[in-house]
């Protein structure tokens, strides 16, 4: 199987520009978490959607956001970027809800943004 | 809210020797996840062992082996027969169970060094 996809890999934007990140996850999974890497805070978790619906979300401003279509791919999107939202996006996919014990998650290589 | 801590920012070891990266955690739940990743320099995520909270034998996957000490909240990695594959960005992961949404609460990260 084809691990989890995330398209693009790098991205450099200004500030006040939105962006859309994609991820397609592993075949069958219908689970998909976001979370945000910097090196200063760390991996934080941002959201997790399961069958088309937000499950979990993390603490983060509204400027942050997803969606997940019926094939379960997944968007997020963060409007009105700032420099502190420089960061790896990292996805990961789960066969399951994340809530559930047995499952694993598989994280793509994530996307590298840049907001100058 | 629980917190997951990696007290050891960097560690090195030299090839074919022992070395134990630290984890210590604090939640006031019985029932959760504990998982070591491993992030190789630009590349993906990768799960390297998990524990379950009620198992009280510690987990072990080939080279890889953990010290859970639930009373101390303590999560420790020893990678034995140390390989330069084995260079790579480490994190300590926490999961709480038994609830209707799940998300993954990370350590900073400890960099792990290999010298040949």
């Amino acid at each position: 199987k084809a691990g989890v996809t995330q398209t693009p890999r790098y991205l450099i934007k200004t500030r006040g520009q939105q962006v859309t990140l994609s991820c397609s996850p592993i075949s069958g999974h219908r689970s998909v978490s976001w979370y945000q890497q910097t090196p200063g805070q760390g991996l934080q978790f941002l959201f997790e959607y399961f069958s088309e619906t937000q499950r979990n979300k993390g603490n983060f401003p509204g400027r942050f956001s997803g969606r997940q279509f019926s094939n379960s791919r997944s968007e997020m999107n963060v409007s009105t970027l700032e420099l502190g939202d420089s960061a790896l996006y990292l996805c990961a996919s789960t066969e399951t809800p994340l809530a559930l014990e047995d499952n694993e998650q598989f994280f793509g290589p994530g996307t590298r943004l840049t907001v100058l | 809210a629980q917190t997951v801590t990696q007290s050891q920012p960097e560690m090195s070891v030299q090839e074919a020797e022992t070395v134990t990266l630290s984890c210590t955690y604090d939640t006031s739940e019985s029932d959760y996840y504990l998982f070591w990743y491993k992030q190789p320099p630009s590349r993906q995520m990768i799960l390297v062992i998990r524990q379950e909270a009620y198992k009280q034998q510690n987990a072990t996957e080939n080279r890889f082996s953990v010290n859970f000490q639930k009373a101390a909240k303590s999560f420790s990695l020893k990678i034995s027969d140390s390989q330069l594959g084995d260079a790579a960005m480490y994190f300590c992961a926490y999961k709480e169970g038994g609830t209707s949404y799940g998300k993954l609460t990370f350590g900073q990260g400890t960099i792990l060094t290999v010298h040949p």
